[in-house]
């Protein structure tokens, strides 16, 4: 699996937009862009994924760079609870039991 | 759907004891795997599960012990506890073969061994 780096800690304020990023230089073709997040050391929770098109769910949006070296990961009105840690994984689509976390991005969100 | 369950919640044991660490599915995945979370850190593969008795190393195998004799579970042995070994674990379970093979974590054993 290709290597990430994140920045260590991001703040936003509440109800506006966090855009947490994530370089992943190395990356192979038939490697997925996953984020998951953790909430105060329960376990990692999906967020949402992506190979080469921008993708857009009920909880983020995922902004995939054309190069796709780099990736964002877009909360559009964050709140409280959404103080979490985002973890950007990259791996190949069949390898979810493989996964490789780093230490990911502790996002702080204040009134 | 129970989604992953993990049990105990907690545990203390004393060094040189012996316990398992239980994890179950029940949504017929393919995938398990066990991790293991220091403070501040992120999460390490201990061992995995590509399906029922087939299992592998991750990066952190050492003093640990795994089986897969069903689909659903997949327990995580400690053979002689360790300090070093005082962690948050946590359980995954995934599809392998469907196009959004995204994780499913359990809620985590806490682990202190004095």
């Amino acid at each position: 699996d290709a290597k990430t780096t994140q920045p260590t800690s991001m703040d936003c304020a509440e109800g506006r937009a966090a855009n947490l990023p994530c370089n992943h230089s190395t990356i192979s073709g038939n490697e997925y862009v996953y984020w998951y997040r953790q909430i105060h050391s329960q376990g990692p929770q999906y967020i949402i994924h992506g190979l080469k098109n921008n993708e857009t769910n009920e909880m983020a949006s995922l902004i995939i760079t054309e190069d796709r070296k780099s990736s964002t990961l877009i909360l559009p009105h964050a709140t409280l609870r959404d103080t979490a840690v985002y973890y950007c994984i990259v791996r190949v689509n069949t390898n979810a039991g493989k996964s490789t976390f780093g230490d990911g991005t502790t996002l702080t969100v204040k009134p | 759907n129970a989604g992953v369950t993990q049990t105990p919640k907690f545990q203390v044991l004393k060094t040189g004891q012996s316990m398992t660490l239980q994890c179950a599915q029940d949504m017929n995945h393919e995938y398990m795997s066990w991790y293991r979370q220091d403070p501040g850190m992120g999460l390490r593969l201990i061992h995995y599960s590509v399906g029922a008795g087939i299992t592998d190393q991750g990066e952190v195998p050492n003093g640990y012990n795994v089986s897969r004799s069903t689909t659903e579970d997949f327990p995580l042995r400690l053979l002689s506890a360790a300090p070093s070994q005082t962690s948050v674990y946590f359980c995954a379970s995934s599809y392998t073969l469907l196009e959004n093979t995204e994780a499913f974590f359990g809620q985590g054993t806490r682990l202190t061994v004095v």
